[in-house]
This record gives C-alpha cells, structure tokens and sequence, in this order.
C-alpha cells in the first residue's frame, strides 16, 4: 500500500507570492493533517481534515489555509509568503480522526523556501 | 494548553547499549495520547510507541519501551539493545481527547532529542 504523498519535495518562491501543496494520504484514510516545521519553533499543528471539513486548526494567522476534497486528498495554501514560512510541511493520514486505534502515518514533507 | 518538553537536545550511545530519551508534559486534561516519534534524515516521521494515559501498564514495541509517570507528567523512552538504524531525530508527542472521546489529529511535539549512536 503506498504511503502519504506529498508533492513537490522541494519549492522555491519570492516573498509576497503564494503556494499550494498537496497531500495524498493512504488509500482508505479519511483524516488530513498538516504540519509546519521549522529550526525555531519545532513541529507545529496548522489544521486536520475530515469528510471535507476542517475539524481542528491551530494558531496561524489567516494567509494559511487548506481544503481537502472527497478523495481524501488535501491542499494547503500560504498566501502572501513572507520569509519566516520557509519551513517543512508535513502532512499526515488517518484512518479516522484523531489517534484511537488509527495513528497518524506521515509523509516526507514538501520543503519550502522563501527568498 | 498543553505542553510538551524535551531537555536533552542531543543524546549519544554506543551500538548494542541501551539510552533513555526524556520528555516532560504539562496538562489539565486526566485522559490522552503520549507518543514518541522517529524522524530520520528522509524527513518522514515514523511512529515509535504509543501510550493511553488510562493505561498504568507502560507500552513496550520490540527494543523499545516507555516509563510513564502519570503523576510526574512524565514519559520517557528506553531504547533497548541501540543499532546503527536507531540514529534520528526522535519527538515526543501528546494529543487531547475531545469531548466525545475520541482524539483528535492535533499533536503538541517537544522540540526533539538528536540520537547518535556510535559504531
């Protein structure tokens, strides 16, 4: 069974521009989740998705955003860049919300780059 | 909120011996998830253990096994018989319970202990 997808790898883009990653979780997995990491802050929480709404967000401000659609599949969007979003984007899949009996299997993150 | 911390930033062992990675948390909450996460250099996160805060038995996988301290608000990792493979980034991690009961997909990480292990 394949894993978490996660495209592109790499991404490079200007300050003030915006971006959209994609996440493909395991085949059968209904839940979405995101992940920002960063030398500074760690590992933090962005949002979490299921049946097509978000159920979960954490505390970023509004230039983040994300949508998953009836496939399971998810995007997350950063509008206006700035350079402190240079990050890793982790996404990760649940069979169902939340971990009872269904952990979170990530993928290898897209790695994004603000100059 | 909850949070999660991880005082060693870096920790060495030699191959075949046994290390302990340590975590603190700080919650209200009387019930949720614990996890320690495995992030090696291809970026992916791999889970390594899983501990219910309602279980008093501390979770065991293979060479690895938590010490839980519910009361301390403590959950560290012994990592048993240490190969070459073991060398990562390893996280902990906590998740809530929601109202329902069930959890949610949300984790809080520590900020990770750098393992090396030596030849």
């Amino acid at each position: 069974k394949a894993g978490v997808t996660q495209t592109p790898r790499y991404l490079i883009k200007t300050r003030g521009q915006q971006v959209t990653l994609s996440c493909s979780p395991i085949s059968g997995h209904r839940s979405v989740s995101w992940y920002q990491q960063t030398p500074g802050q760690g590992l933090q929480f962005l949002f979490e998705y299921f049946s097509e709404t978000q159920r979960n967000k954490g505390n970023f401000p509004g230039r983040f955003s994300g949508r998953q659609f009836s496939n399971s599949r998810s995007e997350m969007n950063v509008s206006t860049l700035e350079l402190g979003d240079s990050a890793l984007y982790l996404c990760a899949s649940s069979l169902l919300p939340g971990q009872d009996n269904s952990p979170l299997h990530f993928g290898n993150g897209t790695r994004l780059t603000v100059t | 909120a909850q949070t999660v911390t991880q005082s060693q930033p870096e920790m060495s062992v030699q191959e075949a011996e046994t290390v302990t990675l340590s975590c603190t948390y700080d919650t209200s909450e009387s019930d949720y998830y614990l996890f320690w996460y495995k992030q090696p250099p291809s970026r992916q996160m791999i889970l390594v253990i899983r501990q219910e805060a309602y279980k008093q038995q501390n979770a065991t996988e293979n060479r690895f096994s938590v010490n839980f301290q519910k009361a301390a608000k403590s959950f560290s990792l012994k990592i048993s018989d240490s190969q070459l493979g073991d060398a990562a980034m390893y996280f902990c991690a906590y998740s809530s319970l929601s109202v329902g009961g069930t959890s949610y997909g949300k984790l809080t990480f520590g900020q990770g202990t750098i393992l090396t292990v030596h030849p």
